[in-house]
């Protein structure tokens, strides 16, 4: 069954320091993947997006991140974190399977502490 | 201003008294879904709904139905609400299945506790 993956459930770093959070997922055909994020207290926003052409994406707020498909992985990086930065990121998937069409599949989401 | 709004924000009530949760979107989507999200398990799709009356369940349907009578509307209805559905609910909606080009647009969402 299609799964992602979400290995850092919590995280936590000083400001400036740089950001890397892992997403995997499982499985072998085409993909659409996406990082949103939640700040405290809302909804859902989409930080960045991949699904075809060059596989480093940069989103907003400073927020890249790398598609390598031979990985099964779309990590998402920041040189240098801030204070507001401070949120919960969820990797989420599409798969282009018929029995999946129409579904966004989501990680357990990563928490991050961005200490000032 | 484009949005998906959901009602209420905020609800307590107890075991078994029927609700529903309404949502409703401006943007002329076709494509509507409902997510639960609960602490460490991330957000799990409950239902969605590719047009008016085509909907579908997701990973976690039990306890749930939704209709889509319209096109701007998915209500979300707990018939017997039980206290492992206390939870937070976002809905949320694009213009088809999310894909590259169909970026899904979240609702505010609605925290639901069941005593």
């Amino acid at each position: 069954a299609q799964s992602v993956s979400q290995h850092n459930h919590h995280v936590i770093l000083s400001e400036a320091a740089s950001l890397e959070l892992g997403c995997n997922y499982s499985y072998g055909g085409t993909v659409n993947l996406f990082w949103y994020v939640q700040y405290p207290g809302q909804h859902l926003q989409l930080l960045l997006k991949y699904f075809s052409g060059d596989p480093l994406v940069k989103g907003i707020k400073g927020f890249e991140a790398e598609f390598i498909k031979s990985k099964f992985s779309f990590n998402l990086r920041k040189p240098s974190v801030q204070w507001s930065d401070t949120a919960e990121y969820f990797c989420a998937v599409t798969f282009d399977r018929g029995s999946t069409l129409g579904r966004l599949y989501f990680g357990r989401g990563t928490q991050l502490t961005v200490w000032p | 201003e484009a949005q998906v709004t959901q009602n209420p924000r905020y609800l307590i009530t107890v075991t078994g008294k029927k609700l529903t949760v309404t949502c409703s979107q401006n943007m002329n989507h076709e494509y509507m879904s409902w997510y639960r999200q609960d602490p460490g398990l991330g957000l799990r799709q409950i239902y969605y709904s590719m047009n008016v009356e085509v909907t579908d369940k997701g990973d976690v349907p039990e306890g749930y139905k939704v209709s889509r009578k319209e096109k701007r509307n998915f209500p979300l209805i707990l018939e017997s609400p039980s206290p492992n559905q206390t939870s937070l609910y976002f809905c949320a909606s694009s213009f088809a299945p999310p894909s590259g080009a169909n970026v899904l647009t979240f609702g505010a969402g609605s925290r639901l506790t069941v005593l």
